[in-house]
């Protein structure tokens, strides 16, 4: 079975550019979670979305945006792009909203982004 | 707001050699996890603790939750090269999954011949 699939891989954008990055979830699954990681620091919590709907956002600036299709895959918009935008973007995956024990998140690859 | 600490960042060690990472978290928690990553790489999952006194082994890497504490450690007896990696811990809010996971800085694990 697939896993959790993003593109692209890696990316490389100048400053104040706009940026899309791709998420796949595995199979069944309804929800999708992005996550940021600044190289040297743990992942940090950007959006949940399932069902379509937002259902979380984290303490990220109004120039970060994402939506959930009806096939559940994901996109994240970036605006405006910032040298400290410059991260591993993670991407993961569960069955439905993770509340319960069981419900686990299950991370992509990964996309690296680097602004120049 | 719930902030996850992890103790050491850093962490050279010798093969063969015992130590532990800790783990501290400031709110009640449903789920704590401990992660491994590779330099460029994403994010592999190694244990997921649910209740207090929880232990689980895989190897040489064991992990406990003390829910009463907030407080997990991760355990890595007679260390090898191979375990070398960043390790996070992340903290699953009580009630939550819409707030998403929150993880510690990592401990950065070297370990050497």
């Amino acid at each position: 079975d697939a896993g959790v699939t993003q593109s692209p891989t890696h990316l490389i954008k100048t400053r104040g550019q706009h940026v899309t990055l791709r998420c796949s979830p595995i199979s069944g699954h309804k929800s999708v979670s992005w996550y940021q990681q600044v190289l040297g620091q743990g992942p940090q919590f950007i959006f949940q979305y399932y069902e379509k709907e937002e259902r979380g956002r984290g303490n990220f600036p109004d120039r970060f945006s994402a939506r959930q299709f009806p096939n559940y895959s994901s996109e994240l918009n970036v605006n405006a792009l910032l040298l400290g935008d410059s991260a591993l973007y993670l991407c993961a995956s569960s069955l439905h909203l993770g509340q319960f024990p069981g419900d686990e998140q299950y991370f992509g690859p990964g996309t690296r982004l680097t602004v120049t | 707001e719930l902030k996850v600490e992890q103790n050491p960042l850093f962490l050279s060690m010798q093969e063969g050699k015992n130590y532990t990472i800790y783990c501290n978290y400031s709110t009640t928690s449903d789920r704590l996890y401990w992660y491994r990553q590779d330099p460029g790489k994403s994010l592999e999952s190694l244990f997921v603790l649910l209740s207090n006194g929880a232990v689980k082994q895989e190897g040489r890497l064991m992990a406990s939750l003390d829910t009463k504490a907030r407080l997990s450690t991760l355990h890595i007896t007679a260390a090898v090269h191979d375990l070398s990696a960043t390790y996070f811990c992340a903290v699953m809010q009580s009630g939550g999954g819409a707030d998403g996971l929150t993880f510690g800085k990592g401990t950065h694990l070297i370990i050497q011949p």
